[in-house]
């Protein structure tokens, strides 16, 4: 069974540039998270995304949004970027959602440099 | 602030000795994950514990979910170099679908031969 692909792996960007990135679930998961992790901060969720639809957010401000389709791959965006985005963006994706069992299956990430 | 504290934040240990990591809050989980990250990859899931007093054992690793289900433990018998990564736990309060995953700030494990 294929695992959750991310994509880009690395990307470098400049400040007040936007960026998307993308995330394919497990065949079948329906949910798709979305994390931010910094050293300093450790995982901060972003979003959570069933059947199209965000059932969850976190505390990040507009400028970091995403979407569903209907296949259930997930991406997310990034608008006027800041130095402090500069982070390892992680997809997870589950069956029903990660609040029924709290089980969620990782990408490798997207690696995001922002200069 | 963290709703789950891990201790200690970091570990440096060497091949053989015994370690143990631990994740503790003042709030009650219906379910608690152990997740261990590699350099470079995204978290892997370990293990789920659900009821209070709960042991659950992987190998040389064993888990343990305190009896009012707001602390829990993973202890790591002979440590391998291959045990080095990020360990988060992460609770959940509740069983409601769209109820948000708790993680912790992780406690980075180094085995060194």
């Amino acid at each position: 069974k294929a695992g959750v692909t991310q994509t880009p792996r690395y990307l470098i960007k400049t400040r007040g540039q936007q960026v998307t990135l993308s995330c394919s679930p497990i065949s079948g998961h329906r949910s798709v998270s979305w994390y931010q992790q910094t050293p300093g901060q450790g995982l901060q969720f972003l979003f959570e995304y069933f059947s199209e639809t965000q059932r969850n957010k976190g505390n990040f401000p507009g400028r970091f949004s995403g979407r569903q389709f209907s296949n259930s791959r997930s991406e997310m965006n990034v608008s006027t970027l800041e130095l402090g985005d500069s982070a390892l963006y992680l997809c997870a994706s589950s069956r029903l959602g990660q609040g029924r069992t709290g089980e969620l299956f990782f990408g490798e990430g997207s690696r995001l440099t922002v200069l | 602030t963290q709703l789950l504290e891990q201790s200690p934040q970091f570990l440096s240990i060497q091949e053989g000795e015994n370690l143990t990591v631990y994740c503790n809050s003042s709030s009650v989980f219906s379910s608690l994950q152990w997740y261990r990250q590699e350099p470079g990859e995204g978290p892997v899931l370990l293990v789920t514990v659900v009821t209070g007093g709960e042991v659950k054992k992987l190998k040389r690793l064993t888990f343990q979910f305190g009896d009012a289900r707001k602390d829990s433990s993973l202890h790591i018998t002979a440590a391998q170099t291959g045990d080095t990564g990020l360990y988060l736990c992460a609770g959940l309060m509740t069983t409601d679908s769209w109820g948000k995953l708790q993680f912790g700030a992780g406690t980075q494990v180094v085995v060194t031969p």
